[in-house]
């Protein structure tokens, strides 16, 4: 296992469209997070997942948001709607238990 | 409200000199903390942690320093290298959470002259 990948690496859409996001954690990873980071900004934490349970959800994550998490493996990200507000670096990480979270290379959205 | 809080957007250091960066919190929960190293259109990198039950915690040439009392960290790199050129971000988690999610700072740019 090579890492956290994520897809894909960029993605231009045109607002209002639907766009979806995939990350694939660490196997053994039992926890997954998705975090958002702007221009001169560290990452803003969005929601995370414990197997395939979603546990918390950030308040900045509006209803237009959405994420899963089927069987506890991959995850994806789906924002409907979008507004050039959501243009964004959204990270994604895994971690088993306590412990540092080793990061996906992240997927860059621009709406325009 | 910014809960970690990273003051120097950015630092210039001569190749083989000490770096310093600098990482001040305001929430008490917290009690582990990481650095993170980010090289531009890559996701960040973790660089060493420490839990609030220690002071120091060395790793190479990085060491971080904690002092609970005033909730602030540092990170030192000795020597630098023009290759440790990168944003650096201080990240704070509450384990009493369970969640581990974890609070960054807006990063500091360090650039490594030759």
């Amino acid at each position: 296992d090579t890492g956290v990948s994520q897809n894909p690496r960029h993605k231009i859409t045109k607002r209002g469209q639907n766009v979806t996001f995939r990350c694939d954690p660490i196997s053994e990873h039992n926890r997954l997070y998705w975090y958002r980071q702007t221009l001169g900004q560290g990452p803003e934490f969005l929601t995370y997942f414990q197997n395939e349970a979603q546990l918390e959800k950030s308040r900045l994550l509006s209803d237009r948001f959405s994420a899963e998490r089927p069987k506890g493996s991959f995850s994806t990200l789906e924002i409907q709607r979008t507004e050039q507000g959501d243009s964004a670096m959204y990270l994604c990480a895994s971690s088993f238990g306590q412990g540092s979270y080793t990061f996906g290379s992240g997927t860059r959205l621009t709406v325009v | 409200d910014q809960q970690v809080k990273q003051n120097s957007p950015s630092l210039s250091v001569q190749e083989g000199r000490i770096s310093i960066l600098n990482c001040d919190y305001t929430n008490s929960m917290f009690d582990y903390f990481l650095w993170y190293k980010k090289y531009p259109a890559e996701g960040p990198t973790f660089l060493i942690s420490i839990s609030s039950i220690k002071d120091k915690n060395e790793d190479g040439r990085f060491t971080v320093f904690l002092n609970k009392s005033a909730k602030h960290l540092s990170l030192h790199i000795v020597p630098s290298q023009p290759g440790d050129s990168a944003v650096y971000f201080c990240a704070a988690s509450d384990s009493g959470g369970s969640n581990y999610k974890l609070t960054f700072g807006k990063g500091t740019l360090l650039t490594v002259n030759p």
